[in-house]
């Protein structure tokens, strides 16, 4: 059974630093073509994605939000961290991380198993 | 913003069927697969769609997906008051480098 459970801190000021966690279990990440992926949803918006690790340590991010964001392996084997830096109110949202099963094409973008999502607010 | 474009808001009787569609371009759902969610707010969004048209295990055959050129859309037949939910497709983006998700559709079972 796959599961992934996102962790980090409810209320953040403005200009601090986020780094979220993603604790997952039933898949390995050191698989071949396997990758986890962040997400976000602002309140009353859609779903938005925000950067993606491959099992070989390749990354990609939302270009929008490029020079904010930092993905990568925690210390712990079944664990990815989500950074973002200098955050505005506008970065409140519900994080998500999520599973993309193991394939070799780095394009196929789907998820298959996602957390239940951690809430970030960001206000003074 | 999103650069997949969904109707807001869907609407139909239990029973009957809807069609959501999302519209992209050559660099997204043009030469990309397309994925499609089932998001229910405060939970974990569910993959009903990967590869246009596969569902995933335990994924009923009411849900179907499709794509013709630069759009694709999620059918959902035999609506179910279980059904209401905001649903989103997804695929890569060449250009951008990157994952889209589209604007989301909010479904209504009346």
């Amino acid at each position: 059974q796959i599961t992934l459970k996102e962790s980090g801190p409810a209320l953040v000021k403005p200009t601090q630093t986020l780094t979220l966690t993603c604790t997952f279990s039933g898949f390995s990440l050191s698989s071949g073509g396997a990758a986890v992926g962040w997400f976000r949803q602002p309140p009353g918006k859609a779903l938005e994605w925000l950067a993606l690790l491959y099992w070989d340590d390749d990354k990609r991010y939302s270009r929008s939000l490029k020079r904010r964001l930092t993905i990568a392996k925690g210390a712990s084997r079944n664990q990815v961290l989500l950074t973002i830096t200098n955050l505005d109110p506008e970065d409140t949202a519900t994080y998500f991380c999520a599973r993309r099963p193991e394939q070799w094409f780095a394009e196929l973008f789907y998820f298959d198993s996602w957390g239940q999502g951690t809430p970030v607010t960001v206000s003074s | 913003q999103s650069v997949l474009t969904q109707p807001p808001s869907l609407s139909a009787a239990p029973g009957q069927k809807v069609t959501i569609s999302c519209s992209g371009s050559s660099s997204n759902i043009g030469n990309n697969l397309v994925s499609w969610y089932q998001h229910v707010p405060k939970t974990a969004p569910k993959l009903l769609i990967y590869d246009n048209n596969k569902r995933p295990s335990g994924i009923p055959d009411r849900f179907s997906g499709s794509k013709s050129g630069t759009s694709a859309t999620l059918g959902i037949t035999g609506l179910q008051t279980g059904d209401e939910a905001d649903y989103y497709c997804a695929t890569w983006d060449t250009s951008l480098s990157g994952g889209v998700f589209g604007t989301g559709t909010h479904v209504t079972v009346l």
